[in-house]
């Protein structure tokens, strides 16, 4: 089975402060995405990527970026968090080029901004 | 734009039989798939459908119809582990997923 962990699923940061969220999967997948889920919405497309340093905006990318240097490791970056920033992060995984593929995830790293 | 819609919330008893709706505007359609999320862990993969008709798989089965715009999923022999969020998301013509906001399903004994 594919793994895909996410180094924190918990974190309390403060405004203004810069965060990183690590998502690693331990399978050869060339794609990896960045989502947020809040509730009542569905999953929100942050970033993607389909290489190794190759990185695509999604629907919502503002205030966020994103570093991929190895095929297994995407990071995503908040500059400056902000309070609106607080939610739930998934990571998830597919094979393949762009596609119908099923998407594996981590289990979320759960960002508090005070 | 681009909307899918399911329930928010459904409640259902255990052994019994529910019914989960999904329907969807989208621009084109590239197939249509169910997650299973339970609280606080990472969505899973239950079901794809692209064609037109019901997949069964064990206990699960998801039905499609793309003139409809509309899926469900259906649990048959509800377990009390079968509490959980379900998230319907379809594949636009970009390939792009679009998500529901997802269906939280409460079992009863």
């Amino acid at each position: 089975d594919v793994k895909v962990t996410q180094s924190s699923r918990y974190l309390v940061k403060r405004t203004g402060e810069k965060v990183f969220l690590e998502c690693v999967q331990d399978m050869d997948h060339e794609n990896m995405f960045w989502y947020r889920q809040d509730p009542g919405l569905g999953l929100r497309l942050i970033y993607f990527s389909y290489d190794v340093k190759m990185k695509e905006k999604g629907d919502i990318p503002e205030g966020y970026s994103v570093s991929r240097e190895k095929k297994e490791r995407f990071s995503l970056i908040l500059e400056s968090a902000s309070t609106n920033q607080t939610s739930m992060y998934l990571c998830a995984t597919t094979q393949g080029g762009p596609g119908a593929n099923v998407l594996t995830f981590g289990a979320g790293s759960r960002l508090t901004v005070l | 734009g681009q909307n899918i819609d399911q329930p928010t919330e459904m409640t259902a008893t255990e052994g019994a039989i529910v019914q989960i709706n999904c329907t969807y505007q989208t621009s084109g359609f590239n197939g249509l798939f169910w997650y299973q999320q339970h609280a606080g862990e990472a969505p899973t993969f239950l079901s794809y459908n692209v064609l037109d008709g019901l997949e069964e798989k064990g206990r699960f089965s998801s039905f499609l119809s793309r003139s409809k715009g509309y899926s469900y999923l259906l649990l048959k022999e509800l377990q009390m582990k079968d509490s959980a969020s379900y998230l319907c998301a379809v594949m636009d013509s970009n390939y792009q997923l679009i998500w529901g906001a997802g269906t939280k399903l409460i079992i009863k004994p």
